[in-house]
């Protein structure tokens, strides 16, 4: 699996878009990118994950570069409860079976 | 719908103790692992499954067995435990299709004296 590189800790304060870079530059043309955050002592949440294309949900939206070497997973209005660690995994698409492979990911602080 | 739930939620053990841990799922997910993470670290992978009566090794599996007798229950199991081990245990499970989220259970939190 590709690995990726995230800041150890962020901070930003309620209500304001909370941005959470992830460098990817060495992912392959069949991997996604997947984001999961963790709230203190739960287990991981998926948030969402994207190919190529921008994607959005109720959570989050996802914002992949072209070149694909890099992804901005945007909070629009970040509340007190969104304060956990975010983790930015990469994963094949095919070609065999596939895990999720967690780094350190980033320590996100919401403050009032 | 319970999702994943693991079974217990704590535990204390002696050092050369044996013990089990339960992950059970119902959502027909053909896909289950095991995680352990340790203070400040991301989590770090067992072992997994791919289906009914398969295993596999993950990233940490010395230590540690695995059963999938059926579909819904994924095992791990410490036959000697030690102090190493001590760490929050999480299990997951996931459709076969690397492009499907994975679920997660809340973890079982193992001290090993």
């Amino acid at each position: 699996d590709a690995k990726t590189t995230q800041p150890p800790s962020m901070d930003c304060a309620e209500g304001r878009a909370a941005n959470l870079p992830c460098n990817h530059s060495t992912i392959s043309g069949n991997e996604y990118v997947y984001w999961y955050r963790q709230i203190h002592s739960q287990g991981p949440q998926y948030i969402i994950h994207g190919l190529k294309n921008n994607e959005t949900n109720e959570m989050a939206s996802l914002i992949i570069t072209e070149d694909r070497k890099s992804s901005t997973l945007i909070l629009p209005h970040a509340t007190l409860r969104d304060t956990a660690v975010y983790y930015c995994i990469v994963r094949p698409f095919a070609g065999g079976y596939s895990t999720l492979t967690f780094g350190k990911g980033t320590m996100l602080l919401v403050s009032p | 719908n319970a999702g994943v739930t693991q079974t217990p939620k704590f535990r204390v053990l002696k050092t050369g103790q044996s013990m089990t841990l339960l992950c059970a799922q119902d959502m027909n997910h053909e896909y289950m692992y095991w995680y352990r993470q340790d203070p400040g670290m991301g989590l770090r992978l067992i072992h997994y499954s791919v289906g009914e009566g398969t295993t596999a090794k993950g990233e940490v599996p010395d230590g540690y067995n695995v059963s999938r007798l059926k579909k819904q229950n994924f095992l791990l199991g410490l036959e000697s435990a030690a102090p190493s081990q001590t760490s929050v245990y999480f299990c997951a499970s996931s459709y076969l299709f690397v492009d499907t989220e994975a679920f997660f259970g809340q973890g079982t939190r193992l001290t090993v004296v």
